[in-house]
């Protein structure tokens, strides 16, 4: 298995252009998370789906974030507008609701976002 | 709110055994982690936890829970400089949302 797979890796936007960050989570799993990690206030949980449906956006710190999962592999994240406080390290997580490991969430390897 | 606590930093010298201690506030908690991050990655999953254990051990690594106390630890063996990084505990309670500690940063010098 590939793993959690996010793109782009690295993004660098300037104040006030929208930014999209992308997640596939491993497949067969019914849950994708979205996290942010900043240096200030560690790492964040901002939403999570349940076989497609926002479950718990109290983390989205505001209106200019929105998340979407069309289906059960793909998922986006976006910032519109962004600000350069917004600059963090962005994970996407996935789990399934069987298995041994059930409740274990997987991270992709993060899309490092600076807004300048 | 539930909580998750770690110390921020440990530096231990190369062939030592590294503590990493953790304790959480959950009382409802039903599986304990530990991730891993390396500079520059995501979050790896080294091992878990039931509630319902006192103990697992994994190659080098032996993770302890003290329940009453809500105390976990994670002790590596061996410690190597390949084990240098950010180690987060993270815990389970009855919602589907993990809590992270702030992470322990681990040197291992020669």
């Amino acid at each position: 298995d590939a793993g959690v797979i996010q793109s782009p890796r690295h993004e660098v936007t300037e104040m006030g252009q929208e930014v999209t960050l992308r997640c596939k989570p491993i497949s067969g799993h019914d849950y994708l998370f979205w996290y942010r990690q900043t240096m200030m206030r560690g790492l964040e949980l901002l939403i999570y789906f349940n076989n497609n449906v926002p479950i718990d956006d109290s983390g989205m710190p505001e209106d200019r974030f929105s998340a979407k999962m069309p289906n059960a592999s793909f998922s986006t994240l976006k910032i519109q507008p962004s600000e350069p406080r917004d600059s963090a390290v962005y994970f996407c997580a996935s789990r399934s609701t069987g298995g041994l490991a059930r409740e274990t969430q997987y991270f992709g390897p993060g899309t490092r976002l600076l807004v300048l | 709110g539930e909580d998750v606590e770690q110390s921020l930093f440990l530096s231990v010298r190369e062939g030592d055994s590294s503590v990493i201690n953790c304790t959480y506030t959950d009382s409802s908690s039903t599986y304990l982690y530990w991730y891993k991050q390396e500079p520059g990655a995501g979050l790896q999953l080294l091992t878990y936890i039931f509630s319902n254990m006192d103990m697992k051990q994994d190659q080098r690594l032996t993770v302890l829970l003290n329940k009453k106390d809500k105390h976990l630890s994670l002790r590596i063996a061996d410690t190597q400089t390949g084990d240098s990084a950010i180690y987060f505990c993270a815990e389970k309670g009855n919602t589907d949302k993990l809590i992270f500690g702030t992470g322990t940063r681990l040197q291992v010098f020669p």
